[in-house]
């Protein structure tokens, strides 16, 4: 099994341009998770989807950030428009099912750079 | 609301001693425990878990963890460190559907 699969690895961009990071779990999950992994807040779980549908997007800091799960195999989460404080990794984790047993499995993560 | 506490940023330890890396929770119901360890630039890698059961449970690369309910705590040990265990752990809580993170603890194996 290849694994959680995220793209880009990296991501330099320009404040007020669009950023797109891509997902693709692994094959048989159900659930999916991003979070956002900083030096000041940690990993933060931004938002989660069971079987293709937004369960918590609590998470999700602004407006400006939104995810979609158009598949059981690919997910996007987009900030439009980026700005500096934007800057992180985000990671993508799936999971068999949604319950409090299962281990998450993560992908390698996109580090994300606005400039 | 459930929470995690890792009380030590960083951890040195001799190669071959013994390591402890430090976990307490809070949660209002039964908990499921989880550790992760994330090397450089790589994502989180899953080591162990505590459902039910015994209260030591072993997991990868020679790591086992103690879930103590009185103490509030689920810490990480090995009996003998390596220099390739150097890295970032993550202790994480999971009351319901949300996985709570701590900070994590850096690990720094000194040859």
């Amino acid at each position: 099994d290849a694994g959680v699969i995220q793209s880009p690895r990296h991501e330099v961009t320009e404040m007020g341009q669009e950023v797109t990071l891509r997902c693709k779990p692994i094959s048989g999950h159900n659930s999916l998770f991003w979070y956002r992994q900083t030096m000041m807040r940690g990993l933060e779980l931004l938002i989660y989807f069971n079987n293709n549908v937004p369960i918590d997007d609590s998470g999700m800091p602004e407006d400006r950030f939104s995810a979609k799960m158009p598949n059981a195999s690919f997910s996007t989460l987009k900030i439009q428009p980026s700005e500096p404080r934007d800057s992180a990794v985000y990671f993508c984790a799936s999971s068999p099912r949604l319950d409090p047993y299962n281990e998450q499995f993560f992908g390698p993560g996109t580090r994300l750079t606005v400039l | 609301a459930q929470s995690v506490a890792q009380p030590e940023d960083q951890v040195n330890v001799a190669e071959g001693n013994p390591l402890t890396v430090k976990c307490t929770y809070s949660v209002s119901g039964n908990p499921y425990l989880f550790w992760y360890v994330q090397y450089p630039n790589r994502g989180l890698q899953f080591l162990l878990k505590y459902i039910t059961g015994d209260n030591l449970v072993k997991g990868s690369y020679g790591f086992e963890a103690e879930f103590n309910k009185s103490q509030t705590s689920f810490h990480l040990k090995k009996p003998s460190a390596l220099v390739s265990d150097s890295a970032l752990y993550f202790c994480a809580v999971r009351e319901s559907y949300q996985l709570t993170f701590g900070k994590g603890t850096k690990l720094s194996v000194i040859p």
